[in-house]
């Protein structure tokens, strides 16, 4: 059974760093996998999908890589606003099912 | 990018009443959807997969007969909550690809929080 974690769960940081929020899955036998944005109360934004075949996707301020074979992820978030203050989740499609983990939550402030 | 439509957003309902969540995909068809349930800082659990034309594939431990799910159509998939209880007061959303979805992103609904008193 696929499993998703994410670290940390939460984080506090001043506006214009840089940071880094990690997913890791236990079952490296995936089609994508795809980060998302999501606001309190509020649906999900997909910020970036990184297909199996590839190593990295990037998006203006972030950059997600993907190591498929040691079952990791990371999307890096360069120069950080307080606008970016929201849970970031990391999703992976393996079978016929998108997984979620266990999300991080972000706080930018100024 | 493909928009996908959920009402209502949020329902307060008495214990034991019924209510229906719509998931429409606006502007493509959609022969899929996926129903999540949220709990209150916890991440997305996949309740099920809603398939046009079809019965839908619960996730173990989903009571099918409380979650009445019918895709009748390509851009419509409905979640029933039957005889609602205290507990299944959520935060429900549903999601939908907009075709080959290994190769594209996954578009979801704003999502219909859910109170039951």
């Amino acid at each position: 059974k696929q499993e998703v974690t994410q670290i940390p769960a939460a984080l506090s940081v001043p506006e214009g760093e840089n940071l880094v929020l990690n997913c890791s899955f236990t079952d490296s036998a995936i089609y994508n996998l795809q980060w998302f944005r999501q606001d309190p109360g509020k649906g999900l934004t997909s910020l970036l999908l990184i297909q199996s075949s590839q190593r990295e996707q990037t998006s203006g301020r972030l950059n997600a890589s993907l190591d498929k074979s040691s079952g990791r992820s990371t999307l890096y978030i360069a120069a950080s606003q307080p606008g970016d203050s929201a849970t970031y989740l990391c999703a992976v499609y393996n079978t016929d099912k998108l997984i979620f983990g266990t999300g991080t939550r972000l706080q930018v402030f100024p | 990018g493909a928009v996908v439509s959920q009402h209502p957003s949020w329902v307060i309902c008495k214990s034991g009443t019924s209510v229906k969540i719509e998931c429409r995909s606006l502007d493509f068809q959609a022969t899929t959807m996926f129903w999540y349930r949220q709990f209150p800082k916890q991440s997305l659990m996949l309740m099920a997969t809603s398939n046009e034309g079809s019965k839908a594939t619960y996730e173990q431990g989903v009571e099918k007969d409380k979650f009445l799910i019918n895709h009748a159509s390509l851009t419509l998939s409905t979640l029933t909550v039957t005889s609602a209880h205290p507990e299944d007061s959520s935060f429900y959303i549903c999601s939908a690809p907009t075709g080959d979805y290994i190769n594209e992103k996954l578009f979801f609904g704003s999502g219909t929080q859910l109170s039951v008193l």
